[in-house]
């Protein structure tokens, strides 16, 4: 079965500061990682995926398969980003499947 | 961008009663649409996996007798929560893939509110 740890659920840092949200996985397969956001009083939104490989907000995310983790970072915070942040594992197939973590909520203080 | 609405985006019954919430993919076609549900500072579960013109395929521990998943269009998923109870209150949330993007991305809708008195 596939399982998704982010062992933070609480993340507060200064504005400026690098931020890192980790996110471990459990799974049999080849997975597919993915990075969601909900802003305060906003719906869930597509922050990045590890195919993508790509920046988004000035944020990354690398795929380690031997340690399993997809952790989420940013060099330097700004208070916009304050969210709540999940990680997600998409597998299954033909039967596919998004299960999520618990979501950090991090706050970026000015 | 795709866009995904869901109505209502609120709603209080009473217990006993039973409600439906509407889940809709505006400007392209989802053959496959999930139902999550958020308890308050928690993540999503997800209930159940909704195909058009078939059966949902619902998760462990998912009553589909109670929560019943109906996708009768490439547009349109409902959810209706039969014989609601004040356990049933929670955050309701659906969301859509674009299949034809050739991406497994997930698009996600508002969310609804549901209180069961």
């Amino acid at each position: 079965a596939q399982r998704v740890t982010q062992p933070e659920k609480l993340l507060s840092v200064f504005k400026g500061a690098p931020v890192e949200l980790k996110c471990n996985y459990s799974y049999s397969g080849s997975p597919e990682l993915f990075w969601y956001v909900q802003y305060s009083r906003q719906r869930l939104q597509l922050l990045l995926r590890h195919i993508s490989r790509e920046s988004i907000k000035g944020f990354t995310a690398d795929l380690n398969k031997g340690e399993t983790s997809f952790h989420l970072k940013k060099p330097f915070a700004q208070e916009e980003d304050s969210a709540m942040y999940y990680c997600a594992l998409g597998s299954g197939g033909s039967n596919y499947k998004l299960t999520f973590g618990k979501g950090t909520l991090l706050t970026v203080n000015p | 961008g795709a866009v995904v609405s869901q109505h209502p985006s609120w709603v209080i019954c009473k217990s006993g009663t039973s409600v439906k919430i509407e889940c809709r993919s505006l400007d392209f076609q989802a053959t496959t649409m999930f139902w999550y549900r958020q308890f308050p500072k928690q993540s999503l579960m997800l209930m159940a996996t909704s195909n058009e013109g078939s059966k949902a395929t619902y998760e462990q521990g998912v009553e589909k007798d109670k929560f019943l998943i109906n996708h009768a269009s490439l547009t349109l998923s409902t959810l209706t929560v039969t014989s609601a109870h004040p356990e049933d209150s929670s955050f309701y949330i659906c969301s859509a893939r674009d299949m034809a993007s050739g991406r497994y991305e997930q698009y996600f809708g508002p969310g609804t509110r549901l209180t069961v008195t």
